[in-house]
């Protein structure tokens, strides 16, 4: 089956170190990819994407490279700030069921000043 | 408004109630979706629409979960006979059209179910 792994958090870091949030995945043939992040009392949003082998998706500093090699898809910033504080899901989808998508566990992340 | 709407956004039944969930997607959206969130973990799919049809419905936990969409708009999941482990947050998603490729994924705030 298909299926996503994220570390666990919570990941606390001080304002403007280094992250990495490891993502790896299971599939079924040739998902896209994506992390979604949902600030405390909203919904979740599309933070990037990445849709075939060695894409690297990119947003408001993030970024995500999908690695086939591998099945990884890690979620790095070079310099997080405390509005970056959130919960961070990885998640991929297969060209069924309406591109549903199937989550990993999420991230919890929390960023000090 | 122009994002997804769920409503309520708290609910608590004791158990052995049956409950309704109330979706709005964005106005002309064709893909629906509900998944369940329970607490500390990741949205896992119940069921799919593609306007009024719902082509999927493989995730839902069983025969006490039913969910409609009968106009291709609003959406209603209603859960029977309520059981503890059903507490979850319930989350609809809706996107324009049917591929992932084109158009996002949208998210409402969800309902917090809680079962007593």
């Amino acid at each position: 089956g298909n299926s996503v792994t994220q570390m666990e958090g919570p990941v606390t870091l001080s304002e403007e170190a280094f992250l990495t949030i490891n993502c790896t995945y299971t599939a079924t043939g040739y998902p896209s990819l994506f992390w979604y992040v949902q600030y405390p009392g909203e919904g979740l949003q599309l933070l990037l994407k990445a849709t075939k082998a060695d894409d690297k998706g990119s947003n408001k500093g993030f970024e995500a490279t999908y690695r086939k090699e591998t099945t990884s898809f890690h979620l790095e910033k070079g310099s997080v700030q405390v509005s970056d504080s959130a919960v961070y899901f990885c998640a991929l989808s297969l060209n069924n069921a309406g591109n549903m998508l199937t989550f990993g566990g999420g991230t919890r992340l929390m960023v000090k000043p | 408004g122009a994002g997804v709407s769920q409503s309520p956004r708290y609910k608590v039944a004791k158990r052995g109630q049956d409950v309704a969930l109330r979706c709005d997607p964005i106005s002309g959206h064709v893909s629906l979706f509900w998944y369940q969130q329970a607490l500390g973990q990741g949205p896992e799919f119940l069921t799919y629409f593609q306007n009024e049809a719902q082509l999927d419905k493989s995730g839902l936990p069983s025969d006490r979960f039913f969910a409609e969409r009968p106009e291709g708009s609003v959406s209603t999941l209603k859960i029977q006979r309520t059981q503890q482990e059903d507490s979850a947050v319930y989350l609809c998603a809706s996107r324009r059209d049917s591929s992932s490729y084109n158009s996002p994924l949208h998210f409402g705030n969800g309902t917090r179910l809680t079962v007593t």
